[in-house]
């Protein structure tokens, strides 16, 4: 059974750091692109960050967090710095729907999701 | 980047309704789309990806359609438990983009 294991997320003041981790099983965690999504209270999903053999950021997180990956301890990250007011949300991993190949390192459309974990930035 | 656009933003329908929402993108994506479910405090659920192939669960009464820019997710028949937010992903490029959602209400 594939479980997403979300943790690390709490109050942090403006200017702060948290680091997200994501911890996966069930399935051949270092073939797969994982992705963070956040929901701010009462808004839609927002993509922020995807880890093939590449990284991408959203503009709104770009300089500020870092998504890493250690396969061998089937670990996902979120190193989360400057922190604003406007990151505060419920923060999302998600595993990509299909194992990454030589022509497609991302599909789309997430199939597993973590329960979620709350980061509230504010003084 | 692209730019996903749903509408509409919500719709009131009952049980026994076929609902239909559509998505546009600000560019051709090819089939590099997907939906998702999602109720209120949970995860997404993801219904359809390649814009029209129904995820392994996922009830028969969900079906996609569409390519290029304008996709369509639509619902036979309305159940009880369909009541949610739904959400397109486009997945053709980096970065990936949400539509801004619809909700199905009662």
């Amino acid at each position: 059974e594939v479980q997403l294991l979300e943790s690390g997320g709490g109050l942090v003041q403006p200017g702060g750091s948290l680091r997200l981790s994501c911890v996966a099983s069930g399935f051949t965690f270092s073939s797969y692109a994982m992705t963070w999504v956040r929901q701010a209270p009462g808004k839609g999903l927002e993509w922020v960050s995807s880890i093939s053999g590449s990284t991408y950021y959203a503009d709104s997180v770009k300089g500020r967090f870092t998504i890493s990956r250690d396969n061998s301890k089937n670990t996902l990250y979120l190193q989360m710095n400057s922190l604003r007011a406007e990151d505060t949300a419920v923060y999302y991993c998600a595993k990509d729907r299909a194992p990454q190949s030589t022509l497609i390192t991302y599909y789309g459309g997430e199939d597993f999701w973590g329960q979620g974990t709350l980061v509230t930035v504010s003084s | 980047d692209i730019q996903m656009t749903q509408s509409p933003s919500s719709v009131s329908a009952s049980v026994g309704d076929r609902v239909t929402i559509t998505c546009r993108a600000s560019q051709r994506i090819n089939n590099w789309l997907a939906w998702f479910q999602q109720k209120p405090g949970k995860a997404p659920n993801l219904l359809i990806y390649a814009a029209s192939t129904l995820q392994s669960g996922v009830p028969s009464r969900f079906s996609g359609s569409g390519s290029g820019t304008d996709f369509t997710l639509t619902i036979s028949s309305l159940r009880p438990e369909d009541f949610a937010t739904y959400y397109c992903q486009q997945a053709n490029t980096f970065p990936l983009a949400f539509g801004g959602g619809t909700k199905v209400e009662i």
